[in-house]
């Protein structure tokens, strides 16, 4: 079955690196993505990655992906107060469009 | 490029009556999704619809339902409404390209049911 698992809660400095982890359990997810969520907003897209790839770096993101240990991260450098914002990992599987989710990890900064 | 939009963007609703919420894709997109997101159960997935044909169906009782029309504007609908369905229904669009297919979604209907 699909499972997507994410720690709740992380608490950094502004200026320092934060580091997201997620757990999921369906081996054949095709696609992973990160969306960020910000108090009474949709959901924005942040970055994705194939599964048949281990890294990938957009400005100060990057994802890292274990796929032997179905375990996702992301990484986001010089955080800052902006951050803040709930941050929720997905996999795609199959051909549709449809998304399974964490419940999401609530990141807060402080200057 | 617009992004998804969504109405109304709040709703108040009593229990038993039922609503309508309306989603616009992102031009060109011919795919769009509905999910639901509440404190207790998080994001999950109610329905996915292309070419004005539902093709996947999450696990939610036959009181949801949805429809897509030519232009891949998109409703969906709640009878019957529960206190249980407060929520912060989403709306994705993407362009249904397979495994390279990318969701993005709209702002939200934050649906209260009193």
């Amino acid at each position: 079955g699909e499972d997507v698992e994410q720690s709740l809660f992380l608490s950094v400095r502004e200026g320092d690196s934060s580091v997201i982890n997620c757990t999921y359990t369906d081996s054949s997810s095709t696609y992973l993505y990160w969306y960020k969520q910000e108090p009474g907003a949709g959901l924005q897209l942040l970055t994705y990655i194939f599964s048949n790839m281990d890294m990938k770096q957009d400005q100060r993101l990057t994802v890292l992906l274990n796929k032997k240990d179905k375990h996702l991260s992301l990484r986001i450098a010089d955080t800052q107060t902006g951050d803040s914002a709930i941050y929720f990992c997905a996999e795609k599987t199959g051909g549709y469009s449809t998304l399974t989710f964490g419940k999401g990890t609530m990141l807060l900064v402080s200057p | 490029k617009a992004g998804v939009t969504q109405t109304p963007r709040y709703l108040i609703k009593t229990r038993g009556q039922q609503v309508t919420l309306s989603c616009s894709p992102i031009s060109g997109h011919r795919s769009v999704s509905w999910y639901q997101q509440t404190p207790g159960q998080g994001l999950q997935f109610l329905f996915e619809y292309f070419s004005e044909t539902q093709r996947n169906k999450g696990n939610f009782p036959g009181r949801f339902s949805g429809r897509q029309f030519s232009n891949s504007r998109s409703e969906m609908n709640v009878s019957t409404l529960e206190l249980g369905d407060s929520a912060l229904y989403l709306c994705a669009s993407s362009l249904a390209l397979g495994d390279t297919d990318t969701q993005y979604f709209g702002p939200g209907t934050r649906l209260t049911v009193l």
